[in-house]
């Protein structure tokens, strides 16, 4: 099945303890994306990867880093997290940005104490 | 800045009823215009979507509407059904940043009462 996984679901953790939420596509799509869904906020791009090794800022990437080491791989890590970083977090691919629509993940629920 | 503004923010129509989820953009340049489809715990999902040199689309009771002089779209649920109780997102990219930078609006919370 033609999915994007993100995992883990649901993750309590600590402010300034560092974690990596990962997220893997099997549809071999060259464009990946992370999104926060914030309530009255929408969803606001935090980085995009246009390609492998290829990344860029979105709308709001502070305080959040990727890598694009393979293709089917975009992990987003929050070296030290901040309450304000407590956020439901989407990845999304697409065979080509602009042109196809996004496949989303299920999303992962993250609260920063 | 929200350069896509969605209006209303939440929506409540019988079954059987027309809904209607309005957006307005400022950047003229945005040339992909697509709404997503979520239901509570899933990710966002395509459910339509249009670029500016048509006025209108329809795909089954789904219709997008387009102003460009006006910088505005929406979206039209024709007989709408409980099961499309979900939350709508509009959507814009440009293809100067080659549709790197899809920007969604606030969201919209539909309800269709039985």
């Amino acid at each position: 099945e033609a999915q994007v996984t993100q995992n883990p679901r649901y993750l309590i953790t600590v402010t300034g303890k560092k974690l990596t939420v990962t997220c893997s596509q099997n549809m071999n799509h060259e464009y990946m994306s992370w999104y926060r869904q914030d309530p009255g906020l929408g969803l606001r791009q935090i980085y995009y990867s246009m390609n492998v090794e290829v990344t860029d800022k979105g709308d709001v990437p502070e305080g959040y880093k990727v890598s694009r080491k393979e293709k089917r791989n975009f992990p987003l890590i929050l070296e030290s997290p901040s309450p304000n970083q407590t956020s439901l977090y989407f990845c999304a691919s697409s065979l080509s940005a602009g042109v196809y629509g996004y496949t989303f993940g299920s999303g992962t629920r993250l609260t920063v104490v | 800045q929200q350069q896509v503004k969605q209006s209303p923010q939440s929506l409540i129509v019988q079954k059987g009823g027309i809904s209607i989820i309005n957006c307005a953009y400022e950047n003229t340049a945005f040339d992909y215009f697509p709404w997503y489809q979520q239901f509570p715990g899933k990710g966002p999902a395509l459910l339509i979507a249009i670029r500016p040199d048509v006025s209108e689309k329809k795909e089954g009771r789904f219709t997008i509407s387009f102003n460009k002089s006006a910088k505005q779209f929406s979206l039209h649920i024709m007989d709408s059904q409980p099961g499309d109780s979900a939350t709508y997102f509009c959507a814009a990219s440009s293809r100067e940043t080659s549709g790197s930078r899809l920007t969604f609006g606030e969201g919209t919370q539909l309800t269709v009462n039985p």
